[in-house]
């Protein structure tokens, strides 16, 4: 079956703009979380859907957002956009969250000028 | 915080068995040690988890100790394809997965 797709894959934003990243998880999967990765701070957690309620959220200013839809597709948004925000965004989808085994999208690579 | 701790980075020779080892000294009843990994600039990818028993799957094996303070993945016969970063984790369920630094594995010709 189709792995965990993001769209799109590479992009380059602006200062100041606003930028809106997409996830499709398995199908089948409710459970959607979003991770930055930089490569000083590695691998850190965003937030985490399920069935369309937010579960988790990380510790990141709000101007990161996200939603998931009633078909488990999910969008992450960032505005105002800081340099700071280039990164590798991994998506990962899984059953009903942790307990079940969690499989990751190849990312989107995001740099802002 | 991650709840684990694992050596920033090993080598281990072509065809020999990799043995990375975590440590989970403040894991609870229902966490599940989880076991990934990521090739540069791709995704991570699955390779194993347990709660209690040892487990086996085409990929490793895994081998948590009784007190289920600390866990050993095993590689049998590494190859130049399994350099990458390894990570341990320890979550249990509806938490967050946080990830730590983890373990980058040199596989040497």
């Amino acid at each position: 079956k189709a792995g965990v797709t993001q769209t799109p894959r590479y992009l380059i934003k602006t200062r100041g703009q606003q930028v809106t990243l997409s996830c499709s998880p398995i199908s089948g999967h409710r459970s959607v979380s979003w991770y930055q990765q930089t490569p000083g701070q590695g691998l850190q957690f965003l937030f985490e859907y399920f069935s369309e309620t937010q579960r988790n959220k990380g510790n990141f200013p709000g101007r990161f957002s996200g939603r998931q839809f009633s078909n488990s597709r999910s969008e992450m948004n960032v505005s105002t956009l800081e340099l700071g925000d280039s990164a590798l965004y991994l998506c990962a989808s899984s059953l009903f969250g942790v307990g079940s085994t969690i499989y990751f999208g190849e990312g989107s690579w995001l740099t802002v000028v | 915080d991650a709840k684990t701790t694992q050596p920033p980075s090993m080598d281990c020779a072509e065809g020999r068995a990799a043995n990375l080892p975590c440590n989970h000294s403040t894991i609870s009843g229902n966490e599940y040690v989880y076991w990934y990994r990521q090739i540069h600039s791709q995704g991570p990818q699955y390779i194993i988890h347990g709660l209690k028993n040892n487990e086996t799957n085409e990929m490793a094996s895994l081998i948590i100790t009784e007190d289920r303070k600390s866990s050993t993945l095993i590689l049998p016969h590494a190859t130049l394809r399994d350099t990458a970063v390894y990570y341990c984790i320890v979550s249990g369920e509806y938490d967050k997965v946080i990830f730590g630094p983890g373990t980058s594995l040199s596989v040497i010709p």
